[in-house]
């Protein structure tokens, strides 16, 4: 079945620290995918998608691209900051509609 | 962006009882809204898709009878957790899609329930 994969955390990083957070998927079709972001306290929140092959999303200083061959959509950001310290999770929508999420990665940046 | 709410956010039962997690679209109307549940350290799992005015579409392995889901508003839908027990431990997280938006894919999550049964 369909499913996703992300690097375990927690992370812990420096202010100003290059940041990447690994994400595999598995699913028949072209899924769309997604990085969702939580602060503490609130909802998951849209970070980035991509909804085909090469496609680049990028908000906040984010960035992951859909990389087919990989089956990867790895999160970056070249300079992370105390506000980006959250819970992150990766997710695909399938064709049939349905999403599936990773088990989510704990950053923590100190300054 | 749209905002969703959940209520209660945290809530403590004991075993045999029912319990109700109410989900509001706060600044929009969703015929869709979404059930989640997550265990520590695992991926959300979707229980089931709520459909405005309509039965609930329940994933494989989720019992309908257990996991009650009302939609009948626009703004609203709940879920009840029937005769708890304490393996229905967990965190209970609604989404919804805001259909003035012009793609599926976006869901926009309410902050979570965390249940837990004694």
């Amino acid at each position: 079945g369909d499913s996703v994969t992300q690097m375990e955390g927690p992370v812990t990083l420096s202010e100003e620290a290059f940041l990447t957070i690994n994400c595999t998927y598995t699913a028949t079709g072209y899924p769309s995918l997604f990085w969702y972001v939580q602060y503490p306290g609130e909802g998951l929140q849209l970070l980035l998608k991509a909804t085909k092959a090469d496609d680049k999303g990028s908000n906040k200083g984010f960035e992951a691209t859909y990389r087919k061959e990989t089956t990867s959509f790895h999160l970056e950001k070249g300079s992370v900051q105390v506000s980006d310290s959250a819970v992150y999770f990766c997710a695909l929508r399938n064709t049939g509609n349905q999403f599936y999420f990773g088990t989510g990665t704990s950053l923590t940046v100190i300054p | 962006g749209a905002v969703v709410s959940q209520h209660p956010s945290r809530v403590i039962c004991k075993s045999g009882t029912s319990v109700k997690i109410e989900c509001r679209s706060l600044d929009f109307q969703a015929t869709t809204m979404f059930w989640y549940r997550q265990f520590p350290k695992q991926s959300l799992m979707l229980m089931a898709t709520s459909n405005e005015g309509s039965k609930a579409t329940y994933e494989q392995g989720v019992e309908k009878d257990k996991f009650l889901i009302n939609h009948a508003s626009l703004t609203l839908s709940t879920l009840t957790v029937t005769s708890a027990h304490p393996e229905d431990s967990s965190f209970y997280i609604c989404s919804a899609r805001d259909p003035r938006t012009d793609s599926t894919d976006t869901q926009y999550f309410g902050p979570g329930t965390r249940l837990t049964v004694l």
